[in-house]
């Protein structure tokens, strides 16, 4: 079974400037997640997606990150612009329809903000 | 809301030696889940454990085995005969399973010296 797909693997750009992650969940996970992974912290659940419905995105900053889900498989998370702390490791999750079974991590989207 | 907490930061011990990795959670909820999770040093977070609220028995795999104990709010995490390959960053994790966020402690950095 092919786990999650998270492009690219790392990424560097300006203050100011968007960049964009893609992420494919494990084929019939229907439950996609964005967790931001600081420096020596753990992962904060950015968003939640069921299927292409946000289930929770209360700790998303919308002032500049945005994420979609259009047809319910492949998710994009976009910041615009980007701010020097925003420097972390974007990881991708998919689960077995909002369960707690088969959640499966990416190997992460490594961001940073110079 | 959920915490959990990991009051170790860094251990490091030498090969063969036993070593115990902390979690401590906090909950309203009598519904509950826990986790482990490693991540090596190519950043993937690796599943290790899921144990839910209702089953205190202590599980052994391999090296590894786990101690939940609900009178003290712990979950802990032992590895036996420690190898380099242990070495990694440990989370401790926490779900509600009513919408299956994860709330990660900050994490453990364990150290297996040759």
């Amino acid at each position: 079974e092919a786990g999650v797909a998270q492009s690219p693997r790392y990424k560097i750009i300006e203050k100011r400037q968007s960049v964009a992650f893609w992420c494919n969940p494990i084929s019939g996970h229907a439950t996609l997640y964005w967790y931001q992974q600081i420096l020596g912290q753990g992962p904060k659940l950015l968003i939640q997606f069921q299927n292409n419905g946000v289930v929770d995105d209360s700790q998303l900053p919308k002032d500049r990150f945005s994420a979609e889900r259009l047809k319910g498989v492949d998710s994009t998370l976009k910041i615009q612009p980007a701010k020097l702390e925003d420097s972390a490791v974007y990881l991708c999750a998919s689960s077995v329809t909002g369960t707690l079974y088969g959640y499966t991590f990416g190997s992460g989207t490594r961001l940073t903000v110079v | 809301a959920q915490k959990v907490t990991q009051a170790q930061t860094e251990i490091s011990v030498v090969e063969k030696e036993d070593v115990t990795l902390d979690c401590v959670y906090e909950t309203r909820d009598t519904t509950y889940y826990l986790f482990w999770y490693k991540q090596p040093p190519s950043g993937e977070l690796v599943f290790l454990i899921r144990r839910n609220s209702f089953d205190e028995q202590n599980e052994i795999s391999g090296r590894y085995s786990w101690n939940f104990q609900k009178s003290t709010s712990s979950f802990n995490f032992t590895i036996t005969a420690s190898q380099v390959v242990d070495s990694a960053v440990y989370f401790c994790a926490s779900s509600t399973g009513a919408n299956s966020k994860l709330t990660f402690g900050k994490g453990i950095t364990l150290s297996v010296r040759p």
